[in-house]
């Protein structure tokens, strides 16, 4: 079974413009989560997204966003980038609906903002 | 708002030894504790997850300690190998949903 996927893997955006990731759960899960890695703040959640309703959210500003389709694949959008959202950014996907099940992890987005 | 507080940062172990990471959390409401491993240029992977319920979990070379009264909960590496050397994250998550709150991070090396 092909694991999380995550595209691009690498990219470089500039100060102001925005940038949308993608990333496509293993078959047959449905709840998607997002997570941004930095040297400085370390593992961060983003958002959760299961049939394609945001679940749980986290402390970021509204310039970061998402959405979930029916087939379950995700997207996350960031709106005028800022040089502190130079970071990895990680999509994790889980099986099951109940609480806190396993979450497998993608490759990651590394995302450079000049 | 750390809400987890793990140490140390970075770990140095001889080859054959044992490995030990400790994690302490604020959130009482927190009831799933998985252990995370990471390589780089990876995304993290599942090691090992407790709940508040046991006070040990083992799983072939890694345990997991958990002391709900104290609030934290630590890894052990046994037989401590140079393929162990990675990056180990500690999380936490309360109720229903999938937002794991992580630790700082563990750099381990070990020696061979």
């Amino acid at each position: 079974k092909a694991g999380v996927t995550q595209t691009p893997r690498y990219l470089i955006k500039t100060r102001g413009q925005q940038v949308t990731l993608s990333c496509s759960p293993i078959s047959g899960h449905r709840s998607v989560s997002w997570y941004q890695q930095t040297p400085g703040q370390g593992l961060q959640f983003l958002f959760e997204y299961f049939s394609e309703t945001q679940r749980n959210k986290g402390n970021f500003p509204g310039r970061f966003s998402g959405r979930q389709f029916s087939n379950s694949r995700s997207e996350m959008n960031v709106s005028t980038l800022e040089l502190g959202d130079s970071a990895l950014y990680l999509c994790a996907s889980s099986f099951l609906t109940s609480n806190q099940e396993t979450q497998y992890f993608g490759p990651g987005t590394r995302l450079l903002v000049l | 708002q750390q809400q987890v507080k793990q140490s140390p940062q970075s770990l140095i172990v001889q080859k054959g030894g044992i490995s030990i990471i400790n994690c302490a959390y604020e959130n009482t409401a927190f009831d799933y504790f998985p252990w995370y491993q990471q390589f780089p240029g990876k995304g993290p992977a599942l090691l090992i997850a407790i709940r508040p319920d046991v006070s040990e979990k083992k799983e072939g070379r890694f345990t997991i300690s958990f002391n709900k009264s104290a609030k934290q909960f630590s890894l052990h590496i046994m037989d401590s190998q140079p393929g162990d050397s990675a990056t180990y994250f500690c999380a936490a998550a309360a109720g229903a949903g999938n937002m794991l709150t992580f630790g700082g991070g563990t750099r381990l090396m070990v020696k061979p």
